[in-house]
């Protein structure tokens, strides 16, 4: 079965910094990955999505992420931090060939901006 | 177009009480998913629809819990006898044929007293 780590559980910066949430996965072949926003009170909102090809991957709000598979790692990235970022962040994988396209999903990283 | 919606937004409910929670997916969609989130526990897999296939229930926590979907649209999940334990978010999300993006819901606020 495939899992996810975010090992940053909060992360705090000062807006306009860059930013870098680490997700590693564990999967035996190249799972679909995705990172999703979550506002308090709100439902996710997928920020962007890898399912093949290039492993540098855009998104929206000017998110990217890479995929290394050597890492096993997802990593989500923005140039410059918004105060409107704030919010929790989850990295999640599926399983093609498993049916069901379940997400597991990572424990979360809530993200803190400082003005 | 309309996102996912659910209902109610907030739900409390006394220990040893039923309580159903609906899910009205995206218009087209012919997956639906069932998550639940709780402090500590993150984000679990509840339960999966695909079109007129048998469900993937492999994520139901106990068999206090099932779901049903009529019409391959609305969902509905049911708890029964409900415990503190129960207390969490439940997310409903939809997708076109998978793989494909899941559109979640805005989820229901289980509180059981």
């Amino acid at each position: 079965a495939q899992s996810v780590t975010q090992p940053d559980i909060h992360i705090t910066v000062s807006e306009g910094a860059s930013l870098e949430l680490r997700c590693n996965y564990s999967y035996g072949a190249t799972p679909y990955l995705f990172w999703y926003v979550q506002s308090p009170g709100q439902g996710l909102q997928l920020l962007l999505k890898y399912f093949s090809g290039d492993t540098l991957v855009q998104g929206i709000k000017g998110f990217e992420a890479e995929f290394k598979r050597s890492q096993s790692s997802f990593n989500l990235r923005k140039p410059s931090v918004h105060w409107s970022d704030a919010a929790e962040y989850f990295c999640a994988v599926g399983a093609p060939g498993a049916g069901s396209y379940q997400l597991t999903f990572g424990k979360g990283t809530k993200l803190s901006v400082i003005p | 177009g309309a996102g996912v919606s659910q209902s109610p937004s907030n739900k409390v409910t006394e220990k040893g009480k039923d309580v159903e929670l609906r899910c009205d997916p995206i218009s087209g969609h012919t997956a639906l998913y069932w998550y639940r989130q709780s402090l500590g526990q993150g984000l679990e897999f509840l339960i999966y629809f695909q079109g007129n296939s048998a469900p993937d229930k492999s994520g139901l926590p106990s068999d206090r819990f099932s779901a049903e979907r009529t019409g391959g649209s609305v969902s509905t999940l049911t708890i029964q006898r409900t415990q503190q334990e129960d207390s969490a978010v439940y997310l409903c999300a939809s997708s076109l044929a998978s793989p494909n993006e899941q559109f979640f819901g805005p989820g229901t606020r289980l509180t059981v007293l």
